[in-house]
């Protein structure tokens, strides 16, 4: 089936500190998308990406859609303390993929 | 734009009885929903993709006669826990796909289901 594997599992950093996150799969993808998710919450679309190669940023985030269409991957420069979250990659192609997910935690 | 809610957040109820949970596009008009069930420190599983005025595609695995979904508009679709037991407790979250963008779903708040 299309996994995706991403990476880390989990991530502790400093106030202040950048991030960054990657999501692979052995299958290509014609859109990848990054989700933050809040504890007892559900995921809140961060970006979106439809072409290949495709940089896009959202404030503090930029995310890009690689040239082989089968990775992505989420920066966060300068991380705050409401970073915080679990961060899911999805690959869609007829349905949707999720990544297990990147539990981000910022030291104050 | 593009916001799902979900309703109730969180349920408590007996084993053996029936919880509806129902899924908004508030607005824009969702053709599909899609039912995903979340249990701690775990991914997003998909449980059935639902289309409006159609009967719903259930994944492998999950019980279509014990999860009952109805989307019967293009704003609402409902998950129905029928004979609730204790390995039904978990996080229920729905998403709706908006008709413009096909592969870009956004997620209700979910709802957090406790059997006891």
């Amino acid at each position: 089936g299309q996994q995706l594997n991403q990476s880390p599992q989990s991530m502790f950093i400093q106030e202040g500190e950048d991030v960054s996150m990657n999501c692979t799969s052995s299958s290509i993808f014609n859109t990848w998308l990054w989700y933050k998710q809040d504890p007892g919450e559900g995921p809140v679309l961060l970006i979106a990406l439809y072409k290949a190669g495709e940089l896009t940023s959202n404030g503090r985030l930029t995310a890009q859609f690689g040239i082989t269409r089968k990775d992505s991957f989420l920066n966060i420069s300068a991380s705050i303390p409401s970073d915080v979250g679990i961060y899911f990659c999805a690959g869609h192609n007829n349905d949707m993929r999720f990544g297990a997910g990147t539990r981000l935690t910022v030291k104050p | 734009g593009a916001v799902v809610s979900q309703h109730p957040s969180r349920v408590i109820c007996k084993s053996g009885t029936s919880v509806k949970i129902e899924c908004r596009s508030l607005d824009f008009q969702a053709t599909t929903m899609f039912w995903y069930r979340q249990f701690p420190k775990q991914s997003l599983m998909l449980m059935a993709t639902s289309n409006e005025g159609s009967k719903a595609t259930y994944e492998q695995g999950v019980e279509k006669d014990k999860f009952l979904i109805n989307h019967a508009s293009l704003t609402l679709s409902t998950l129905t826990v029928t004979s609730a037991h204790p390995e039904d407790s978990s996080f229920y979250i729905c998403s709706a796909r908006e008709g413009a963008r096909t592969d870009t779903q956004y997620f209700g708040p979910g709802t957090r289901l406790t059997v006891l």
